[in-house]
Parts: structure tokens; C-alpha cells; sequence
């Protein structure tokens, strides 16, 4: 089974603290998304990659940086987190060019900023 | 103008109905998702579309690309099949996803 797996489901961070929010694919996907969640607003991106070391802003990087070390990896970087930040962060992964196919989510980390 | 539109926002309906939530887009796609996300948890792939018709159970997905319009069935609806239904839209030029605003399912025993 492909998985997305997000390195921790809840998290309660105080404002200013740097957080770091870790997302692994197993099966080899180029294209890997954070996006955040909230009420009323639907996903929203804050950023994507198409392969390792490539980076693209969303609509939403302000206040987000991200890492792509390697192709299995994609993490989202709070440098000092502020209250609005507080959501449900959710990372995607999918396979483009001859084989491409579904899109699959992570679990969500829910963060909390106090 | 949204890129992508689903309708009904919001539908209610009783156990064992036939359920159809509509999405319709604008711009060209090389491909379209249907997505599930029940009530505090994660969003699970229900399909990918590029052309005609596929089934999974009791879940029928369609795409008419010439109309740009999809549809998600839900055939003996069931009050698990309570959740928010999202509509997704690969753009052929690039790599990023256009998100449907989600039609909220709510099926009462």
C-alpha cells in the first residue's frame, strides 16, 4: 500500500518556537504538497515540490519554508510560529508522467500555536 | 469565478438513496480526483478520472471532458457515507491541483 506519513498528528507549540513538520512517501512519487485546513476555507497551498531540491510557492508560503532533501521527503518549516498558524497541515504526494495516478494524503498534523 | 465548482454545497438525504454530487471546471485537466474526508479525519483517495467511468462498490465516478463536468454517485446510500466529498482537478500545464469548495454529505438512518 502507498503511504503518507506525517511525523506527528497533534502538536501544541508556543508562539515564536521554530516548528518542523515532517512528511514521508514510500512509493517514489515526484510531486509532493503541504497544504493547510480550516474551517471554512478549505485546503489551501502553501507550497509544492516536483522533484528533489525543487521548490514552488503556493498560495499561502508566507511565514513557511520548506526542505527537499530527498525524494521521499518533504518538510514544512515554521521558522516562528504565530497563532495563525494554528490548522491542520496536510501533506499530498502523487506520481506524474506515464504512470500517473491517485493522489494521496497524510493523516494531518494538527498544530497548535499558544 | 471559481475554476472548479461542485454542487450541491450541502445535501441531506435518507438511508438508501441515490446520491449524485456534481463538479463542474473550466480550465483543462489532465486529470480529475474524488476525494472523501469524514469528520475529523484524514482525505482518502476515491477515484482519478481522465475519460469515461469507473466503480468502486457502491461508488460510481463519470467525466464528460468535452462538457468539463463530472459526476460522483452513491448508490444505497448508508449513513457512513456521511462526509464531505471533494473534487480535485489536475491541470494539463502544470503540476498543481484545483480544489472544489467540497459537498457536504449527511445521510440520516
Amino acid at each position: 500500500d502507498v503511504k503518507v506519513t506525517q511525523s506527528s498528528r497533534y502538536l501544541v507549540k508556543r508562539t515564536g518556537e521554530k516548528v518542523f513538520l515532517e512528511c514521508v512517501q514510500d512509493m517514489d512519487h515526484e510531486n509532493m504538497f503541504w497544504y493547510r485546513q480550516d474551517p471554512g476555507l478549505g485546503l489551501r497551498l502553501i507550497y509544492f515540490s516536483y522533484d528533489v531540491k525543487m521548490k514552488e510557492k503556493g498560495d499561502i508560503p508566507e511565514g513557511y519554508s520548506v526542505s527537499r532533501e530527498k525524494k521521499e521527503r518533504f518538510s514544512l518549516i515554521l521558522e516562528s510560529a504565530s497563532t495563525n498558524q494554528t490548522s491542520m497541515y496536510l501533506c499530498a504526494s502523487f506520481r506524474t508522467g506515464l504512470w500517473a495516478g491517485e493522489l494521496f494524503f497524510g493523516e494531518g498534523s494538527r498544530l497548535t500555536v499558544l | 469565478k471559481n475554476e472548479v465548482e461542485q454542487s450541491p454545497q450541502n445535501l441531506t438525504a435518507q438511508e438508501g438513496e441515490f446520491i449524485t454530487i456534481n463538479c463542474s471546471y473550466s480550465v483543462g485537466i489532465s486529470a480529475l480526483h474524488w476525494l472523501q474526508q469524514h469528520p475529523g479525519g484524514g482525505i482518502v483517495s476515491l477515484f482519478m478520472l481522465s475519460s469515461g467511468k469507473k466503480k468502486h462498490g457502491r461508488l460510481i465516478a463519470t467525466i464528460n471532458i468535452q462538457e468539463k463536468h463530472s459526476s460522483l454517485h452513491i448508490t444505497a446510500s448508508h449513513p457512513r457515507d456521511s462526509a464531505v466529498y471533494i473534487c480535485a482537478v489536475r491541470e494539463d500545464s502544470n503540476y498543481q491541483l484545483i480544489w472544489g469548495a467540497g459537498t457536504k454529505l449527511i445521510i440520516k438512518p
